[in-house]
């Protein structure tokens, strides 16, 4: 298995512009989370999906961010218009249920950067 | 408000040294507790699941459980400096998300 696979890895950006991330889950899995992490306030959940569906968006900063799930082996978190605030690691991470053992499998982050 | 809670350390050990991680949670309800292991620049890993109170080894690692106490460790034991990172402590309970502690930085000197 490939794992959750992120991209890009890394995202430098001008203030204003938008900024794509995308994320590919392990196949199977039906839950699709998005989170943050910065070291002042660690990671952070943004939204999650199950079965495409998003559940919970509550995590969302504000309406600068969306995130769509179009299919099961894709989703993208887009940043409209991108702030130096927004500089942080942003994780991709899928699960095969909400049973209280399912684990949480990490893609490798994209690392951006908002000048 | 549910909270997990973490010595953002760092905590220095020296080389085969027990290394001692502690987390708290503020949640009664919690029925499953994970240990991440953070690699600087890297995602985080799985590395001990624990579900029942009491303690759980997967060969160097021991984690242990008290809920009626709400704490969670994880022990490392022979530590070497490949331990090195950020050890994040995350908390769930049936149909709700991963509640993630900030983490404890280790460093473990040779």
């Amino acid at each position: 298995d490939a794992g959750v696979i992120q991209s890009p890895r890394h995202e430098v950006t001008e203030m204003g512009q938008e900024v794509t991330l995308r994320c590919k889950p392990i196949s199977g899995h039906d839950y699709l989370f998005w989170y943050r992490q910065t070291m002042m306030r660690g990671l952070e959940l943004l939204i999650y999906f199950n079965n495409n569906v998003p559940i919970d968006d509550s995590g969302m900063p504000e309406d600068r961010f969306s995130a769509k799930m179009p299919n099961a082996s894709f989703s993208t978190l887009k940043i409209q218009p991108s702030e130096p605030r927004d500089s942080a690691v942003y994780f991709c991470a899928s699960s095969r249920d909400r049973a209280t053992n399912e684990k949480l499998f990490f893609g490798s982050g994209t690392q951006l950067s908002v000048l | 408000q549910k909270e997990v809670e973490q010595n953002s350390g760092p905590l220095s050990v020296p080389e085969g040294a027990i290394a001692s991680l502690n987390c708290t949670y503020s949640d009664r309800g919690s029925q499953s507790f994970f240990w991440y292991r953070q690699y600087s620049g890297k995602s985080p890993e799985l590395i001990m699941s624990i579900y029942s109170n009491g303690d759980k080894e997967d060969g160097r690692f021991t984690a242990q459980l008290n809920k009626a106490s709400q704490y969670v460790s994880l022990l490392i034991r022979d530590s070497q400096p490949s331990d090195s990172a950020t050890y994040l402590c995350a908390v769930t309970r049936y149909g709700q998300n991963f509640v993630f502690g900030p983490g404890t930085r280790l460093s473990v000197l040779p």
